[in-house]
């Protein structure tokens, strides 16, 4: 099966941890995306990939941090500087970026932070 | 103010009824025009997309845009108690780097059977 897998479902951190959230596509994306969805706010924009060993900051990026060694591997890490970070984290992917054609985004089933 | 707005609802309609779900944005340079559906706890799967103004349909599903008055629509025709979820708006521009999508907050849907 192709997709988007992402783990652990459900993550419980201290205050003052960094913790690191896994993502993997198996669809051959070349894009990868990490959003924060808050309660009646829509998806925000952490951080993107569009190739490997390159990303780019979103809007809130801001006490988080990627990398993309792999193509099918973009890990988020919240670390401690982030101030908020109880939410439900969603990755996508893509088949790309170049040219003008639709470029649908797909999404993994998400990782519920909470902060005790 | 906010690029894309939506009502976030929540929305409550009986079982059959037509559902209109709508925003409205602010940037006139947005090209594609998506709706995902959100179950709870669950990642968002894409319902439909379209390009520039016009209507598209697919089954019990409308997805329609106005560029000129920067709004779009998605209609559920003969409503289901399965079709009870959070839809999502988003859109992008086609040129630049990632062609990042923007999203609207979401409207809560439930359909009562």
């Amino acid at each position: 099966d192709g997709g988007i897998t992402q783990s652990p479902k459900y993550l419980f951190r201290k205050e003052g941890q960094n913790v690191t959230l896994s993502c993997e596509q198996n669809l051959n994306h070349d894009a990868m995306y990490w959003y924060r969805q808050d309660p009646g706010q829509g998806l925000r924009l952490i951080y993107y990939s569009q190739i490997v060993n390159d990303f780019q900051k979103g809007d809130i990026a801001e006490g988080y941090s990627v990398s993309r060694e792999k193509k099918e591997s973009f890990p988020l890490t919240v670390t401690s500087a982030q101030k908020n970070p109880t939410a439900f984290y969603l990755c996508a992917s893509s088949p790309g970026t170049s040219g003008s054609s639709y470029n649908e985004q797909f999404f993994g089933p998400g990782t519920r932070l909470t902060v005790l | 103010q906010k690029e894309v707005e939506q009502d976030p609802g929540p929305l409550s309609v009986p079982e059959g009824a037509i559902v209109s779900l709508n925003c409205t944005y602010s940037n006139s340079a947005f090209q594609y025009f998506m709706w995902y559906r959100q179950y709870s706890r669950k990642g968002p799967e894409l319902l439909m997309y379209t390009y520039s103004s016009g209507n598209k349909e697919d089954g019990r599903f409308t997805a329609q845009v106005d560029k000129s008055s920067k709004y779009i629509s998605l209609f559920i025709r003969d409503s289901q108690p399965s079709d009870s979820a959070t839809y999502l708006c988003a859109m992008y521009i086609s040129s630049g780097s990632a062609r990042q999508l923007t999203f609207g907050s979401g409207t809560q849907l439930t359909v009562l059977p």
